[in-house]
């Protein structure tokens, strides 16, 4: 099947960096997504990558991706009080091309002043 | 532009009512999902529709779900009756259509909670 997996807490210091990764077990995903979900909110798009890159750079965002070990990260630079929420990892693409995403349960990331 | 519009945002019910949540997807979009959210199984995918047409209902838990897309603008999930194991948030999410890079816009949720 196609499973998302991530730990489910992070805690860092404003102004720290924080790591969250994932790991997918579909090998033919070609698209891989980080979702950020505030208090009260839906889940809203933080930024994506295709299968094709290993590193995209957005501000103080930084996705890593590792096909070979089926391992996706996301580094936020400069840790903000703002940045506390949960972050999800979403893939697809996978097996027979599906159009579906599949969710990981959500990391939710606590920043401390 | 509107993104996914859900309604209520909130609802409160007694078990044994009948729940009906709605959603407005973004003009355009060709796909509709709709997820339960809880702190024991995180996001789960009910159901998903393609052009107003259910396409796969295999996370609907049981036969008291029932989700309807009558328009390419109106869907609504309706729990009847309802229980207490029922209490979650529940999103509507909507896509274009197409295999490229075509991230889903999620709605804010709708926080129910069976008393």
């Amino acid at each position: 099947g196609e499973d998302v997996e991530q730990s489910l807490f992070l805690s860092v210091r404003e102004g720290d960096s924080s790591v969250i990764n994932c790991t997918y077990t579909d090998s033919s995903s070609t698209y891989l997504y980080w979702y950020k979900q505030e208090p009260g909110a839906g889940l809203q798009l933080l930024t994506y990558i295709f299968s094709n890159m290993d590193m995209k750079q957005d501000q103080r965002l930084t996705v890593l991706l590792n096909k070979k070990d089926k391992h996706l990260s996301l580094r936020i630079a400069d840790t903000q009080t703002g940045d506390s929420a949960i972050y999800f990892c979403a893939q697809k693409g996978g097996s027979g091309g599906s159009y579906i995403p599949t969710f990981g349960r959500g990391t939710s990331l606590i920043v401390h002043p | 532009d509107a993104g996914v519009i859900q309604s209520p945002r909130h609802e409160v019910t007694e078990m044994g009512q009948e729940v009906t949540l709605r959603c407005k997807p973004i003009s355009g979009h060709d796909y509709l999902f709709w997820y339960r959210q809880t702190m024991m199984r995180g996001l789960e995918l009910l159901i998903y529709f393609n052009n107003n047409v259910p396409i796969d209902d295999s996370g609907m838990p049981e036969d008291r779900f029932s989700a309807k897309m009558p328009n390419a603008s109106f869907s609504t999930l309706k729990i009847q009756p309802s229980e207490p194991r029922d209490s979650a948030v529940y999103f509507c999410a909507s896509s274009p259509q197409g295999i490229g890079n075509q991230p889903q816009h999620f709605g804010d949720g709708t926080r129910l909670s069976i008393l």
